[in-house]
């Protein structure tokens, strides 16, 4: 079964980059009917949608971090990334990557959830 | 931005119990983009609905979602020991593309 592993520094200065990995295994990020997703979750707080992308390389990210945000994909080493810019302690969260299942029919977008889920990984941001 | 809100914020009920979760939206949503999430402590959260009535593969059916528009509803049928925790519903569609609610916290009274 496809199993995700978020990985990257647990401790990221202030106005520094936050990189996060997830690597896919048991299945191939090159899947059509995926797209790959990072969420976050603040200590005690809700979930919160960062972005996701496609194999192809399309992204789509949640405005309120669009202009700090990019989410790249490897397709030889089965990889996604997450990348965090001008990071602030508001970013502090156990961050997530998640699989996230859209089948794409001419127009249509058939959606069937986010159902894989990595463990996730703790970020401070602290100096 | 379509706004998720959940209710009640905390729901305390006994096992063997039925429970019943909302969550309204703030403009219509296709129910075919409606999801639920459970999360434990220090566990990611599991998908349990997607469809707003369609359980995941693995999921028990004394969970069940319906609804339409902007109510939907998550019912747990007879809560187990294992069914206390944090309930998340989310939707797929408009910008932002994904959106969850603030949570529902399933405890043991």
């Amino acid at each position: 079964q496809v199993q995700l592993q978020e990985s990257g520094p647990g401790l990221v200065k202030p106005s520094e980059t936050l990189s996060l990995t997830c690597t896919v295994s048991g299945g191939s990020v090159s899947s059509g009917s995926y797209y790959w997703s990072w969420i976050r979750q603040p200590p005690g707080k809700g979930l919160e949608w960062i972005g996701y992308i496609y194999y192809s390389g399309s992204t789509n990210y949640n405005p309120s971090l669009k202009s700090r945000v990019t989410i790249s994909v490897d397709t030889s080493k089965n990889q996604f990334s997450l990348k965090l810019s001008s990071v602030t302690a508001a970013d502090t969260a156990v961050y997530y990557c998640a699989r996230l299942h859209v089948v794409v029919a001419a127009t249509t977008y058939y959606y069937y959830g986010m159902d894989v889920w990595g463990q996730g990984t703790t970020v401070t941001v602290s100096s | 931005e379509i706004v998720l809100t959940q209710s009640p914020g905390t729901l305390s009920l006994s096992p063997g119990e039925r429970a019943t979760l909302s969550c309204r939206a703030s403009q219509s949503v296709s129910s075919s983009y409606l999801a639920w999430y459970q999360q434990k402590p220090g566990q990611a959260p599991r998908l349990l609905i997607y469809g707003a009535s369609s359980r995941a593969t693995g999921i028990p059916d004394r969970f069940s979602g319906s609804g339409s528009g902007t109510d939907f509803t998550l019912t747990i049928s007879r809560l187990e020991p294992e069914d206390f925790a944090v309930y998340y519903c989310q939707q797929y569609g408009s910008s932002p593309r994904i959106t969850f609610g603030q949570g529902t916290r399933l405890e043991i009274k």
